[in-house]
């Protein structure tokens, strides 16, 4: 079964500076996909970036990076320019990349992310 | 196009009353996935359905606890005689089936979750 593991209970950055939270996931698949999503304090889910595992480029959306190791099973988030909107829980998830039975979205613990001013 | 709707916002019931929640997923997405998310805690898989089939239900509770999608209508999760730890947020999230040849997944859309709280 796979796994997905958020080391980090709790992050904290200045307002413009930069940050990166872990993740690390367990998994015998070749095929897969990673997301992260971020949880503010109004509960709702939103997906921040997603990472195909067969592609070799890291994805990027604006200020929000990732560093994806595939050998190390590592799949790290990066905020730069921090904003104090971006002051939210982050949890990072697995999916599968195939339908049928297996296909549900796998969360880790999440970090809760504060942007000091 | 409306996102994935969920009412109620917020639900209050008594320890035994039975607690119904609903999703209507966004539209042309067939496929409804259920999670709990208990205090301080991430997403947990509770169901996932297609329309008048439960296609896995390994993360339901044994007892007390079932989820429906029907033909017409919004999918349901119905907790019955709640009690104090059935105290969560409940979220839905959709998707349209796998695509293509290789039955690709596509990504899933969430709600904005309710809110149960069992006194």
């Amino acid at each position: 079964a796979q796994t997905v593991t958020q080391s980090q209970p709790e992050m904290s950055v200045q307002e413009a500076e930069t940050v990166t939270l872990s993740c690390t996931y367990d998994t015998s698949e070749s095929d897969y996909y990673l997301f992260w999503y971020k949880q503010p304090p109004s509960r709702q889910m939103i997906l921040v970036i997603r990472q195909e595992a067969y592609k070799q480029q890291n994805a990027t959306e604006n200020r929000f990076s990732v560093n994806f190791q595939k050998a190390a099973k590592s799949f790290s988030l990066k905020i730069s320019d921090s904003q104090l909107g971006d002051a939210a829980m982050y949890f990072c998830a697995y999916r599968t990349l195939y339908g049928g039975a297996t296909n549900k979205l796998i969360f880790g613990t999440g970090t809760l992310l504060a942007v000091q001013p | 196009n409306a996102g994935v709707m969920q009412n109620p916002r917020h639900l209050v019931r008594r320890r035994g009353q039975e607690a119904r929640l609903r999703c209507s997923p966004m539209k042309g997405h067939s496929h409804v996935y259920w999670y709990r998310q208990l205090p301080e805690e991430g997403l947990k898989f509770m169901v996932y359905l297609q329309k008048e089939n439960i296609i896995d239900e390994s993360g339901m509770p044994k007892e007390r606890f079932s989820a429906e999608f029907p033909k017409e209508g919004p999918s349901i999760l119905r907790i019955q005689q709640v009690v104090r730890g059935d105290s969560a947020a409940y979220f839905c999230a959709s998707s349209p089936p796998p695509r293509g040849s290789l039955n690709y997944n596509s990504p899933l859309h969430f709600g904005n979750g309710t809110r149960l709280t069992v006194t």
